[in-house]
């Protein structure tokens, strides 16, 4: 079946480093991947969506890269900041059916 | 502004009731989805609906009913069947009526949470 894995660790940096998180997959080929930032009681927000051709895309601070290969994609924040701190998800489409699988988030705390 | 509006925000279902959630949204999607949220799970869907008069079981949909009679709006009920019903539950919407497949990004709102007393 196919299965989306993020660290479910939390993952503590200090402010001004540069914070990367892991998506990977299994058993699945999507077409594209997105990424979510969801803070506490609220729901996700969407970050950014990466193609399965395209190798890197950047917004602001924020970088995706997509790995077909490897099955995997990183988030990277650089210069990160205390109000980056959330829980950051994954997301990809299902082949064959209208349905999205999320990751269950890694959380991030930034320490000033 | 556009968005989408859950409520409400926090909600008490006693044993053998049903309860309604509600999910409205001015943001002229055709697509709008319920998500159940549990601790250190992914979000599971619940419900999809693509147009109006017309929706599909996502992967855990036992326990639960909507409706969608109208473009803005997705009401979830919670019967009874539901042994298990304590969790978050998130309601999102994406544009056109293939949503998932054109990788429109979802939007969501900012949940209910819903508790047994």
């Amino acid at each position: 079946s196919q299965k989306i894995e993020q660290n479910s660790e939390a993952l503590n940096i200090q402010e001004g480093k540069t914070a990367t998180l892991t998506c990977n997959y299994t058993n699945y080929s999507p077409a594209y991947l997105q990424w979510y930032r969801q803070d506490p009681g609220r729901g996700p927000v969407f970050l950014l969506l990466i193609r399965e051709n395209e190798k890197e895309k950047r917004k602001e601070r924020l970088k995706v890269t997509f790995d077909t290969t490897l099955k995997q994609s990183l988030f990277h924040i650089t210069a990160s900041q205390p109000a980056d701190s959330a829980t950051y998800l994954c997301a990809l489409p299902t082949s064959g059916t209208y349905k999205y699988i999320f990751g269950t988030g890694t959380r991030l705390k930034v320490l000033a | 502004d556009g968005g989408i509006t859950q409520s409400p925000k926090y909600l008490f279902r006693k044993e053998g009731q049903n309860v309604t959630l509600s999910c409205e949204q001015n943001l002229n999607h055709d697509a709008m989805y319920w998500y159940r949220q549990d601790p250190g799970q992914g979000l599971r869907l619940i419900y999809y609906s693509q147009i109006v008069n017309d929706f599909q079981k996502g992967d855990i949909a036992e326990g639960y009913s909507v409706s969608r009679e109208k473009k803005e709006s997705f009401p979830l009920t919670v019967t009874s069947a539901q042994k298990n019903p304590t969790a978050f539950y998130l309601c999102a919407s994406s544009s056109s009526g293939t949503g998932l497949r054109s990788n429109q990004p979802q939007h969501f709102g900012d949940g209910t949470r819903l508790s047994i007393l």
